[in-house]
């Protein structure tokens, strides 16, 4: 099955920092292009960043909230993208998901799949 | 960039028509929707291109359908069931951005 999880989210102080994992299986990971999305309680999903494919360079782009506190990674050879987290503030408490973006095919630029989530609560 | 209406409802067994609408500039836009119902994640329905045609996620029903209308992207559901009571999304993208629509909120009565 194609499936995304992600872990790692938890409490955390106002400027503190949290890595999140998201584990990938079911499909060829490196051709695809991987993307973070959050969601505030009661509020739509927000699009943080996303990391290309080796193959288109590997680079990421991120949402104007997040950029210079958040870094989006991928490890091609276990199938993992990250997202660091700093400088967090109590706006950034949400779910934060993991998504594909499968590259090159019929659905190329839409999230295809979402992970369940894992949620942040940043507080004091 | 995508505008949607706060809030839809149709009867149990009717169809409705939700609307995303692309901005000035973007018209041409692929869209995709996605569905969240209450106290999940959201779920990717599919893409909707600017002629019209459209690719679904795995498993999702024959009962969703989009088409396309110059800058609006539509999701129709027919026969709604009472699990189609959800959020429903929109999503576009370019060089380096993600934009999401503000949703739509779907009321089976």
């Amino acid at each position: 099955d194609v499936q995304l999880v992600e872990s790692g989210g938890g409490f955390v102080k106002p400027g503190g920092s949290l890595r999140l994992s998201c584990a990938a299986s079911g499909f060829t990971f490196p051709t695809a292009w991987m993307n973070w999305v959050r969601q505030a309680p009661g509020k739509g999903p927000e699009w943080i960043g996303q990391i290309k494919s080796v193959r288109d360079g590997g680079t990421a782009a991120y949402g104007a909230p997040v950029k210079g506190r958040f870094t989006i990674s991928r490890d091609d050879s276990e199938n993992m993208v990250y997202l660091q987290l700093t400088s967090l503030k109590s706006e950034d408490t949400a779910v934060y998901y993991c998504t594909r973006d499968l590259r090159y095919g019929p659905t190329t630029g839409a999230f295809d799949i979402w992970g369940q989530g894992t949620t942040v609560t940043v507080s004091s | 960039v995508l505008t949607q209406s706060p809030s839809a409802s149709a009867s149990l067994g009717a169809s409705v028509k939700l609307t995303c609408t692309l901005s000035s500039g973007h018209s041409g836009y692929s869209i995709a929707w996605h569905q969240q119902q209450p106290q999940k994640g959201p779920r990717y329905l599919m893409k909707v291109n600017r002629d019209g045609s459209h690719t679904k996620g795995d498993g999702i029903p024959d009962r969703f359908s989009g088409s396309t209308s110059g800058a609006e992207r539509h999701l129709t559901i027919s026969s709604l069931q009472s699990e189609d009571e959800a959020d429903y999304y929109c999503q576009t993208w370019d060089t380096d951005i993600q934009v999401f629509g503000g949703g739509t909120k779907l009321t089976v009565l």
